[in-house]
């Protein structure tokens, strides 16, 4: 099975700043990799799908690049609603694994 | 949009049935996947059923897992039996996008199964 390691576990930051969450697989899965966002109490919300594909109505503040096994997930300017939990998700072979996720809080 | 059925409470060795009821549009014509949460923890595929009825479990849960849908009411189902303690979770359904089947796009609210005896 292919492990999803996401770094960091959790991560404080601004209104403003940039953020920067990683993603590495246990080997390599192309492109095959998305992203999504959970607030607590509800369902995660796709934010990008194959490595840098935005979802339709996701602000373009978000974007995913990588490929192989190394991938990143940026914010460029943080939000108030953007303050979540992120997990990663690879899609090259079942079982489809998550990131144990990471949390974004305010500073 | 997918509305799923509310909270269970089950004993150890049981089944449970959740079910996803799928509105504006119909539920054959996308790959539904179902992911469950365990309590403050992250999140695990479950497993797909593709809109020809075709399924693909996880290994972890093959022999104790059933995807299912009724077409006439339009509703998917997830039945897991032989339930144990660590099977307490958040159980979610979520449709894939249309033109890539394994992100999952639009998800149910979640359900609740807690196993206790």
């Amino acid at each position: 099975d292919v492990q999803m390691t996401q770094s960091p576990s959790s991560l404080s930051a601004s209104v403003g700043d940039r953020v920067t969450i990683t993603c590495r697989a246990s080997q390599s899965i192309s492109s095959f990799l998305n992203w999504y966002q959970q607030k607590p109490g509800n369902a995660p919300n796709l934010l990008i799908y194959t490595a840098y594909n935005l979802q339709t109505g996701v602000p373009s503040r978000f974007s995913g690049s990588g490929s192989g096994t190394d991938f990143t997930l940026t914010i460029s300017s943080l939000q108030p609603e953007d303050f979540a939990t992120y997990f990663c998700q690879q899609s090259y072979s079942t079982p489809y694994s998550f990131g144990q996720g990471t949390r974004l809080e305010i500073k | 949009q997918l509305m799923q059925s509310g909270a269970e409470v089950k004993k150890p060795g049981a089944s449970v049935k959740v079910s996803c009821k799928a509105s504006g549009d119909t539920v054959t014509g996308y790959y539904m996947h179902w992911v469950r949460q365990a309590p403050g923890q992250g999140l695990e595929w479950m497993g797909w059923m593709n809109p020809h009825s075709g399924t693909n479990y996880a290994q972890k849960f093959r022999g104790r897992v059933t995807m299912t849908r009724d077409t006439s009411v339009n509703t998917a189902y997830m039945e897991l039996s032989s339930l144990r303690s660590d099977d307490t979770a958040v159980y979610y359904c979520a449709k894939a996008r249309t033109d890539y089947y394994y992100a999952m796009d639009v998800w149910g609210q979640g359900t609740t199964v807690t196993v206790s005896s």
